[in-house]
Parts: structure tokens; C-alpha cells; sequence
């Protein structure tokens, strides 16, 4: 499976909304409803902050939320805030395997 | 409160062999889907590896397959990656990872595998 892809980078306001897109194919996106979606800040692990499209694990702030259409994924931050600057990617299962994103570089301005 | 901790990471020449292990703590290894990722800052993340909750079965990433070998120890809920006949572009971070519904959840802090001569 080739990476998904998403771009490169994406840059909003404080209070503002950004939205990444994450493209696959019928094969991972489009044919299961298994998106994950992690942040990463520098030197540190990726975290999850959506799984099942649009799910959010406990903790993590409903100023994030996913959503998917045919083989297109997205995260949205809504109300963006200085701490959400980071890298963020999107992970699809793929049947016996899951393929990433190319990533995605949030800078709040 | 869920925790992993993966090791064994370091420099290796080209052609040899290293092994990760990833300990678990929190949650048991029989009841869990676990992953291997990678990560390098031009290629961002890869997935690698995953091992199934019965250990049965076990799939990996065309770039690896036939060299690196998931594997897993009940007794020490440990998961490991045995990387044989490595190569440059295997120069990663490797992270081991809990499955959620078909992705990586938790998360290691990583180990920094580097091959070079």
C-alpha cells in the first residue's frame, strides 16, 4: 500500500479552524471505517486523537473531530490553540496491514 | 495505566542483525494486536509489523518481509523484532504500538535504530 496522502503543511489562526485531508484508496480509506488520526509534537510519540473516523479517545478535546467521504478522510481542529501546533497523521487499516499518512505540519499563527 | 518500553535500538553495520523488545505494562500481551512502526524524518511513519492477540498470525510490510520477524513472550509480556540482514534505508526510530480496532493506540517512546558502516 502506497502512504497516504495529506498535505504538507496547513496553518490557521488562533480561535480558527483548520482542516486536513487524508486520501487513500477503496483499498484502506475508502474501504474501511478504521481512521485514526495522531498528533505528534518534536521528539515525542504520536499520540491518538481520533480512531473509527470520528471517535475520540478519552482526554482528548472535542475541538477535534473526523469525518470521512469515499476515500478521503479528515481531521478538523476547531477553536485552534497554540498547544495544537504539531505534526498530525492519519493511519487507515488496510486488511492485514495499516498504512500512515505523509503527514501534515499545523502551525498556529 | 498502560506502558511501553521499547530497547535494543543502536548503531549496526549493514548486513547484520539486531533485536527490539518492547515491554509491556498495564495489560497483558495475550489479549492485544500489537504493531511495529517506524519513523525517519523523510519518510515520516511506516508501519512495519503486527502480530495478532493469539500469536497466530503475523504480517508484515513488503520492505521488510522475509528479514524482520514479530514475535512475542507471554511469560515476560514482552514483544520483540528480530531485524535481520538490515539495510541504510531501515535508519529509523522504531515504535512498538497496542492495536485499536485495526490501528495503532498507545504508543512506546521509541528506540533509534541506525545502520550504517
Amino acid at each position: 500500500h502506497s502512504a497516504l496522502t495529506q498535505p504538507r503543511s496547513v496553518s490557521g489562526s488562533p480561535a480558527q479552524s483548520v482542516t486536513i485531508s487524508c486520501t487513500g484508496t477503496s483499498s484502506d480509506v475508502g474501504g474501511y471505517n478504521y481512521v485514526s488520526w495522531y498528533q505528534q509534537h518534536p521528539d515525542r510519540a504520536p499520540k491518538l486523537m481520533i480512531y473509527d473516523v470520528s471517535k475520540r479517545p478519552s482526554g482528548v478535546p472535542d475541538r477535534f473531530s473526523g469525518s470521512k467521504s469515499g476515500s478521503t478522510a479528515s481531521l478538523t481542529i476547531s477553536g485552534l490553540q497554540a498547544e495544537d501546533e504539531a505534526d498530525y497523521y492519519c493511519c487507515s487499516y488496510a486488511g492485514s496491514s495499516s498504512v500512515f499518512g505523509t503527514g501534515t505540519k499545523v502551525t498556529v499563527l | 495505566q498502560v506502558h511501553l518500553v521499547e530497547s535494543g535500538g543502536g548503531v549496526v553495520q549493514p548486513g547484520r542483525s539486531l533485536r527490539l523488545s518492547c515491554a509491556a505494562s498495564g495489560f497483558t500481551l495475550r489479549t492485544y494486536i500489537m504493531h511495529w512502526v517506524r519513523q525517519t524524518p523523510d519518510k515520516g511513519l511506516e508501519w512495519v509489523a503486527v502480530i495478532s492477540d493469539d500469536g497466530n498470525e503475523k504480517y508484515y510490510a513488503d520492505s521488510v518481509k522475509g528479514r524482520f520477524t514479530i514475535s512475542r513472550d507471554i511469560s515476560k509480556n514482552t514483544l520483540d523484532l528480530q531485524m535481520n540482514s538490515l539495510k541504510p534505508d531501515d535508519t529509523a526510530v522504531y515504535y512498538c504500538a497496542r492495536n485499536l480496532y485495526g490501528n495503532p493506540e498507545y504508543w512506546g517512546q521509541g528506540t533509534l535504530v541506525t545502520v550504517s558502516s
